[in-house]
């Protein structure tokens, strides 16, 4: 199936260091959506992007929709230990019968020495 | 207000063994999905549902099937359990309204096949 493709595959980082990764698609998304996952647990929303060339902050956390809407990254500024986990990007176009349907990348695991 | 609720949390079956896996959410919300979730693989849509009584197949939909009677309940079902159907199991819900709306996750259910 689509997968998006999303980079780095992990990081090992100390913290305080900002941190930095983006997905990437062969495909136009109308939406772009930031998950974190920890261990254990569901995805977690961080951030939504609804408009090419937004940037959106939450916190420490910056992400943006790429102009061309093929892209978007995620920055974490000043990375603290509950920042540990997987962060995932999907993405959403809305073609007729898309039917919300989510397309994943497949993580950035983030490791943050304290 | 509970969200999105899985169960159960943890399950071993025997390869042949059959069970149903319950999704259920408080939200209101008329999307409802199920992901599959494997090391390398990052999340995989099984089936979904768009309202009560509607259903339709996602990316790896073999070997199960999916119910959606009430409107806050879906249910997916294995009817002979195969090891290659050991895995995190994450159901979420969406509301139709908007579009662009992020899905809700529960905490997974993992499944283990023998």
């Amino acid at each position: 199936g689509q997968q998006l493709n999303q980079s780095p595959q992990s990081m090992f980082i100390q913290e305080g260091e900002d941190v930095s990764m983006n997905c990437t698609s062969s495909s136009i998304f109308n939406t772009w959506l930031w998950y974190k996952q920890d261990p254990g647990e569901g995805p977690v929303l961080l951030i939504a992007l609804y408009k090419a060339g937004e940037l959106t902050s939450n916190g420490r956390l910056t992400a943006q929709f790429g102009i061309t809407r093929k892209d978007s990254f995620l920055n974490i500024s000043a990375s603290i230990p509950s920042d540990v986990g997987i962060y995932f990007c999907a993405g959403q176009s809305l073609r007729a019968g898309n039917n919300r349907k989510l397309i994943w990348g497949l993580g950035t695991s983030l490791a943050v020495n304290p | 207000n509970a969200g999105v609720t899985q169960t159960p949390k943890f399950r071993v079956l025997k390869t042949g063994q059959s069970m149903t896996l319950l999704c259920a959410q408080d939200m209101n919300h008329e999307y409802m999905y199920w992901y599959r979730q494997d090391p390398g693989m990052g999340l995989r849509l099984i089936h979904y549902s768009v309202g009560e009584g509607t259903t339709a197949k996602g990316e790896v939909p073999d070997g199960y099937n999916v119910s959606r009677l009430k409107k806050q309940n879906f249910l997916l079902g294995l009817e002979s359990a195969a090891p290659s159907q050991t895995s995190v199991y994450f159901c979420a819900s969406k509301p139709r309204a908007g579009g662009h709306q992020p899905q809700h996750f529960g905490d997974g259910t993992r499944l283990s096949i023998l």
